[in-house]
């Protein structure tokens, strides 16, 4: 079993939809927690980086954690095309600096 | 401010050949790490170097190696190239890491390419 799992998609919603991601962990030892975006042929991009359980905003993007059920969430308000991107979680222990990626989710967003 | 650099963008090799992938952090940065990104398989931590020493490495085999130099930028080295190599080799950089948590900024990649 993977330390994080992620759904492949592909998620497909209509423009000015939300999109809703997520992921589960199985490793209590996971304290930061990241999400990424990527475009084709191209590098992971940090969209959210969080730390405590709770939610985080920043413009149309808002993170949530729950470490108690070791679940979180990306939700993304008013959905552009432009939005259409491979969707990475990330996540990291208390010491040490490697990252632990899911999958990735696939997301299309339909004009 | 320039992001995370990488050279080359695309590298073609054939089994057993060496490859050497260059990397320039975000002026500033002074951590580096690199990861695989190979279809099926994700982005697979390799290595992260801090202020010119290996602080640590995934589960990859030796013939994956680097370095860092004086002024931050590093190198992968991959020898004996494998058909399973073939992948997008990210790096990513960070402010100083050791006794905080700093976010990890990445670069486009470079894809090797085995035949």
């Amino acid at each position: 079993q993977k330390e994080v799992e992620q759904d492949p998609g592909p998620l497909s919603v209509p423009e000015g939809a939300i999109v809703s991601l997520n992921c589960t962990y199985s490793n209590s030892a996971f304290q930061y927690f990241m999400w990424y975006r990527q475009y084709s042929r191209k590098g992971p991009e940090l969209l959210m980086y969080t730390y405590s359980s709770g939610n985080k905003e920043d413009g149309r993007f808002t993170a949530q954690v729950d470490k108690s059920s070791k679940y979180i969430s990306l939700f993304i308000r008013d959905s552009q095309p432009s939005d259409s991107a491979t969707y990475l979680c990330a996540m990291k222990k208390a010491a040490g600096n490697k990252l632990t990626f899911g999958g990735g989710t696939r997301v299309l967003v339909k004009p | 401010e320039a992001g995370v650099t990488q050279s080359p963008t695309h590298l073609i090799k054939t089994r057993g050949q060496q490859a050497t992938l260059r990397c320039s952090p975000i002026s500033g940065h002074t951590s580096v790490y690199w990861y695989q990104q190979a279809l099926g398989l994700g982005l697979q931590f390799l290595l992260w170097y801090d202020e010119g020493e290996e602080r640590n490495r995934g589960n990859f085999p030796p013939r994956f190696s680097g370095r860092q130099f004086p002024n931050y930028s590093s190198e992968l080295n991959v020898n004996a190239l494998e058909l399973e190599d073939s992948a997008l080799y990210l790096c990513a950089s960070s402010l100083r890491s050791r006794g905080s948590n700093q976010p990890q900024h990445f670069g486009d990649g470079t894809r090797l390419s085995i035949l």
